[in-house]
């Protein structure tokens, strides 16, 4: 298994340009998650997704968008691309099983650096 | 979620325990107690995680104390590969909220 994979690794953008950062995992887990992670901080929670077709806020949505049409892919969309979305952006994916709230391991990925100029 | 708090950073010789404490005194009873850590700049790698009783894996332990309000992982025998930043988590539920975490440094 490859595990969960992000693409691209690194990216520039321009002010007010929008982008898609890709995230795909092969483990046939349910839950996907996409953070965030400025510089000597801990990650803060974008969007979640539970299953295809559905998706839930975190801590930070503003300016982002995502969608799940399939187990597999967690796609993010910047729109109009802001410097203070200046960070590193990690995906992960976990599959529940068990009692409620015991939320098995999150496995991320290795994460997109994005820096906006 | 519940607040945690851990120390900014800890010192740990090589081959020696590294006991990395956290508090979480308004932790709910439904609250699992998660420990993840980030070496360098990957993705962060889950750890451990516990709810009442102390657990123990190929990884690390993870002792509770009675009342759960606090917690200490220990790595028993760290190496410098240990080196890293190190979350707790306690969660209950969909979503995992990360602290600024302890910075474990291992030294020879």
């Amino acid at each position: 298994n490859a595990g969960v994979t992000q693409t691209p690794k690194f990216r520039i953008l321009k002010i007010g340009q929008s982008m898609t950062l890709q995230c795909t995992q092969d483990m046939n887990h349910n839950y996907m998650y996409w953070y965030r992670q400025d510089p000597g901080m801990g990650l803060k929670l974008i969007y979640y997704s539970v299953g295809a077709g559905i998706t839930d806020k975190g801590e930070v949505p503003n300016g982002y968008n995502v969608s799940r049409s399939t187990t597999e892919d967690f796609p993010l969309r910047l729109e109009l691309a802001a410097p203070s979305q200046t960070s590193v952006y990690f995906c992960a994916s976990s599959l529940l099983l068990g009692v409620a709230g015991d939320r098995y391991e999150q496995y991320f990925g290795p994460g997109t650096r994005l820096t906006v100029t | 979620d519940a607040k945690t708090t851990q120390p900014p950073s800890m010192d740990c010789a090589e081959g020696r325990a590294a006991n990395l404490p956290c508090n979480h005194s308004t932790i709910s009873g439904n609250e699992y107690v998660y420990w993840y850590r980030q070496i360098h700049s990957q993705g962060p790698q889950y750890i451990i995680h516990g709810l009442k009783n102390n657990e123990t894996n190929e990884m690390a332990s993870l002792i509770i104390t009675e009342d759960r309000k606090s917690s200490t992982l220990i790595l028993p025998h760290a190496t410098l590969r240990d080196t890293a930043v190190y979350y707790c988590i306690a969660s209950y539920g969909d979503k995992l909220i990360f602290g600024t975490g302890t910075r474990l440094q291992v030294f020879p």
